[in-house]
């Protein structure tokens, strides 16, 4: 079962301008995790905020939680045309010890 | 390098066989990962392995197979049962610590059953 939803499913913006892309999820979590995909490639993990953390920062992105909605929210800051792809949030259920739980992704454009 | 590698990228197959996708990791994790991807769709949990000669069905096992024999190696098994095996396969492996959650991915196989 899909744990994540994200949201929007697809957005479209010019190089330069921020990205920002939403995760709900259901259930208790012990961390929650995002990660890109290219067309046609397999994924590869951005970052990881556990559930006593709020927010956490990698670069030009920064990541959210809040634990009482039940939701993340993905920020991408000056964006660049190589930053098209896929985007994911996935979370790891309370216990720890589960496989990821994946959302359907938002499929981010940038144009240059 | 390390990494993961799934073989071949690209699978073709008559409807009615079987087919077998490769997963081969030297990250030395214990845990591997099979999922199904869709177009425009999430990532879905076939199977999963822990710990070596032991695996857990995922949300959709039935039709697939697994086996975990070496700790490198997780291969899928698509049979003719699944009904539709046409997808995008990828293999994820991660060190089964409580301080690293992060699975690392291989690059897919694309299977295509006419």
């Amino acid at each position: 079962s899909q744990q994540g939803e994200e949201d929007p499913q697809a957005l479209s913006i010019q190089e330069g301008e921020n990205a920002t892309m939403n995760c709900s999820y259901k259930t208790s979590i012990n961390n929650l995790q995002w990660y890109r995909q290219n067309s046609g490639r397999g994924l590869v993990h951005l970052i990881l905020i556990r559930s006593n953390e709020r927010e956490k920062h990698s670069g030009r992105l920064r990541v959210t939680l809040d634990t009482s909605k039940k939701s993340s929210s993905l920020l991408i800051t000056a964006s660049r045309a190589a930053d098209t792809a896929s985007y994911f949030c996935a979370t790891v259920l309370l216990s720890g010890n589960t496989p990821l739980v994946f959302g359907k992704g938002t499929r981010l454009s940038v144009i240059a | 390098d390390g990494g993961i590698t799934q073989s071949p990228k690209y699978l073709f197959r008559k409807e009615g066989q079987n087919v077998t996708l490769s997963c081969e990791q030297n990250l030395n994790h214990d845990a591997m990962y099979w999922y199904r991807q869709d177009p425009g769709q999430g990532l879905r949990l076939i199977y999963y392995s822990q710990i070596v000669n032991d695996f857990q069905k995922g949300d959709i096992a039935e039709g697939y197979s697994v086996s975990r024999e070496k700790k490198e190696s997780f291969p899928l098994t698509v049979t003719s049962a699944q009904k539709n095996p046409t997808a995008f396969y990828l293999c994820a492996s991660r060190y089964q610590g409580a301080l690293s959650y992060e699975q690392y991915f291989g690059p897919g196989t694309r299977l295509t059953v006419t």
